[in-house]
C-alpha cells in the first residue's frame, strides 16, 4: 500500500524557533511538494522537488525553505518560526509527469498541524 | 496568475439526491483536471481525473463533466449516502509539476 508519512501529526513551538517538518514517501516518485492549508484559502503549494537535490518555489516560499537529499524524503524547514505560521502541512508525492497512463494524482500524508505561539 | 473557485458555502442534500459541486477556473488552459475528496483532519484523497478532450468521466457513483469553453467543472454524485460528506478539492497543474488547488466545497449528506 502506497505510503506518504508525515513526522508528527502536531506540533506546538515558540515564535522564533526553528522547526523542522518531515516527510518519508515509499513509492519511489520523482515529485515531492509541500502545502499549507488554512480555512477559506485552500491549500497553498509552498515548495516542490521534481528531483533529488533539487527545489523551486511554490506560491508562498517566504518563510520557509526545503531540503532534499534522498528521493523518499522532503523536509520543510521554518528558519524562525512566526504565529502566521500556523497552519496544516500537507506533504504530498505524485509520479514525474507525462505519459498517457499518468494521472499526476498525488498521494498525500496525513498533515502535520503546527501551533506557533 | 491563474485561479480555481469552488463554492465556499456548503453543500447540504438529502441522502438518495445528486450532490454536484461546480469549479470555475481562469487565465489557464489545463490539460487535465482533478478532483479530491478530504475528511476532517485527513489529507485529500484523488477520485478523478478528467483529461481536455475528455467532455465526461464516470467512475461508480461519480461524474466529473470538463468544459473547457466555459472553463468549468461539475463534479456529481448519484444516490449519495451520509459517508460521503466531506470536502472536495479541484485542482489542476499550472503547467510543469506543480498542481494548485481550490478552496474546496464542504458537503454534507443527511440520512
Amino acid at each position: 500500500d502506497v505510503k506518504v508519512t508525515q513526522s508528527s501529526r502536531y506540533l506546538v513551538k515558540r515564535t522564533g524557533e526553528k522547526v523542522f517538518l518531515e516527510c518519508v514517501q515509499d513509492m519511489d516518485h520523482e515529485n515531492m511538494f509541500w502545502y499549507r492549508q488554512d480555512p477559506g484559502l485552500g491549500l497553498r503549494l509552498i515548495y516542490f522537488s521534481y528531483d533529488v537535490k533539487m527545489k523551486e518555489k511554490g506560491d508562498i516560499p517566504e518563510g520557509y525553505s526545503v531540503s532534499r537529499e534522498k528521493k523518499e524524503r522532503f523536509s520543510l524547514i521554518l528558519e524562525s518560526a512566526s504565529t502566521n505560521q500556523t497552519s496544516m502541512y500537507l506533504c504530498a508525492s505524485s509520479l514525474l509527469a507525462g505519459g498517457p497512463a499518468n494521472t499526476g494524482e498525488l498521494f498525500f500524508g496525513e498533515g502535520s498541524r503546527l501551533t506557533v505561539l | 496568475s491563474q485561479k480555481i473557485e469552488q463554492n465556499s458555502e456548503a453543500l447540504n442534500i438529502q441522502e438518495g439526491k445528486t450532490a454536484t459541486l461546480t469549479c470555475n477556473y481562469t487565465n489557464y488552459s489545463p490539460a487535465y483536471l482533478q478532483w479530491y475528496r478530504q475528511d476532517p483532519g485527513r489529507g485529500p484523497v484523488f477520485l478523478l481525473l478528467i483529461r481536455e478532450n475528455e467532455k465526461e468521466k464516470r467512475k461508480e457513483r461519480l461524474k466529473v463533466t470538463f468544459d473547457t469553453t466555459l472553463k468549468q467543472s461539475l463534479f456529481h454524485i448519484t444516490a449519495s449516502q451520509p459517508a460521503d460528506s466531506a470536502t472536495y478539492l479541484c485542482a489542476l497543474e499550472d503547467g510543469g509539476f506543480k498542481t494548485i488547488f481550490g478552496a474546496g466545497t464542504r458537503l454534507f449528506v443527511k440520512a
